[in-house]
């Protein structure tokens, strides 16, 4: 299976823990989404990164979130310090193309995050 | 500030006739929409996409309309089958100082009965 690959599917963490959340794009894409789902609603976009580099930060929180994409291995999202409200499921989504490139994002199963 | 909006949460047809999903959106600057199925625990699946500069897009069963005056789009699937129920949701893209973010509607679900 060559799709995006998301671990944990699922994580449990007690308030004031760390959360890390990891990202295998597509083979071949080189571009990484990271999107919050709150259960009822939409999902959110939280960062958008390339190899080594944050495009767009626009949807995360100023505090406790961070994102990288390094040069080798996954995608990590993390949040430190978590809190009841950080439970929800996140998902991270990869496309070969940035740009006008018409491509569409192809989504990872997600890891439901749960905050005791 | 709920840029694309799915009004229906809820959408239930018969095996065989059409299902029509619709969505609005508020951003003139949105140029590609894209519409994804998900089923529960798992991630959102491709399904069909329309850049702005047209206003139809075919692919077999899935069929989606972008009408940019009345900022609105629809997916038709027809026929449906009981396979297809799921929650749809509606996407737009906003591609603002080089970002490729995609903005969701809430989602639809749709039941298809057999």
């Amino acid at each position: 299976n060559a799709g995006v690959m998301q671990n944990p599917r699922h994580l449990v963490r007690r308030r004031g823990q760390e959360a890390r959340l990891r990202c295998s794009p597509m083979k071949g894409h080189s571009h990484v989404y990271w999107y919050r789902q709150l259960p009822e609603e939409g999902l959110k976009f939280m960062v958008y990164l390339q190899k080594e580099n944050i495009i767009d930060e626009s949807g995360m929180p100023k505090e406790r979130f961070s994102a990288e994409f390094p040069k080798e291995g996954p995608s990590i999202l993390r949040i430190q310090q978590v809190v009841r409200g950080d439970s929800a499921a996140y998902f991270c989504a990869s496309s070969p193309l940035g740009g006008r490139s018409n491509q569409p994002q192809h989504f990872g199963d997600g890891t439901r995050l749960s905050i005791l | 500030d709920q840029q694309v909006k799915q009004n229906s949460p809820s959408l239930s047809v018969q095996e065989g006739r059409i299902s029509i999903l619709n969505c609005d959106y508020t951003n003139s600057m949105f140029d590609y929409f894209l519409w994804y199925k998900k089923y529960p625990a798992e991630g959102p699946t491709f399904l069909i996409s329309i850049s702005s500069i047209k206003d139809k897009n075919e692919d077999g069963r899935f069929t989606v309309f972008l009408n940019k005056s009345a900022k609105h789009l629809s997916l038709h699937i027809v026929p449906s089958q009981p396979g297809d129920s799921a929650v749809y949701f509606c996407a737009a893209r906003a591609t603002q100082g080089g970002s490729e973010k995609l903005v969701f509607g809430k989602g639809t679900k749709l039941t298809v009965n057999p």
